[in-house]
């Protein structure tokens, strides 16, 4: 069975440092991972992905996220967090085989104080 | 634009009476998806389609039913709602052609069960 973790509900960062958010994920085979952001009374936007290739992807705004086979993760990042970044994080995996359905992690939110 | 949309946005009801969401994607793409969000579980997946006439259970599809008889569409039914899916609602669809695509996101739906 796939899950995904995210080990913090909670994120704080000063604006202009650099951010991480946490995901680790427990799937069979090679995963495809995703982060989506959640900004208020929105839907989720889609960040970036990982599927094969180079472990650094970059997404929009200025996110990437590093894969890490070993250490079953896929961390979110961002050099120098804006306040705009403020919003809910979610990390999802999906297994390569199979209905190839989204499962998705808890959430982090992330707040950038000015 | 390409889009989901989602109707309607807020619905408050009463236990027992039938309700429908509906679910409208514009990019003709094969797999829809319903979400519920609730606080510290992130979104769970209640049905998905991976195209017209094709649905299946997700993780949480007690109390609810869906169909999928175009392609554009794909409703949520409760048929006797009760107050335990008091929740916030996503439909999402995703082009299954290439593979590895990312889901596109309703803006939500907040339903309360009273």
């Amino acid at each position: 069975a796939q899950s995904v973790a995210q080990p913090e509900d909670q994120v704080n960062v000063a604006e202009g440092n650099p951010l991480t958010v946490k995901c680790t994920y427990s799937v069979s085979g090679n995963p495809y991972l995703f982060w989506y952001v959640q900004y208020p009374n929105r839907g989720l936007q889609f960040l970036l992905k990982y599927i094969t290739g180079d472990n650094l992807v970059k997404g929009s705004y200025g996110f990437e996220a590093e894969f890490n086979k070993s250490q079953t993760s896929f961390h979110l990042k961002k050099p120098s967090a804006l306040v705009s970044d403020s919003a809910l994080y979610f990390c999802a995996v999906r297994a390569p085989t199979g209905a190839n359905n989204l499962f998705f992690g808890t959430g982090t939110r992330l707040t950038v104080i000015p | 634009e390409a889009q989901v949309t989602q109707n309607p946005r807020y619905l408050i009801t009463v236990t027992g009476k039938k309700l429908t969401v509906t679910c409208s994607q514009n990019m003709n793409h094969e797999y829809m998806s319903w979400y519920r969000q609730d606080p510290g579980l992130g979104l769970r997946q209640i049905y998905y389609s991976m195209n017209v006439e094709v649905t299946d259970k997700g993780d949480v599809p007690e109390g609810y039913k869906v169909s999928r008889k175009e392609k554009r569409n794909f409703p949520l039914i409760l048929e006797s709602p009760s107050p335990n899916q008091t929740s916030l609602y996503f439909c999402a669809s995703r082009s299954e052609a290439g593979g590895h695509n990312e889901q596109f996101f309703g803006p939500g739906t907040r339903l309360t069960v009273l």
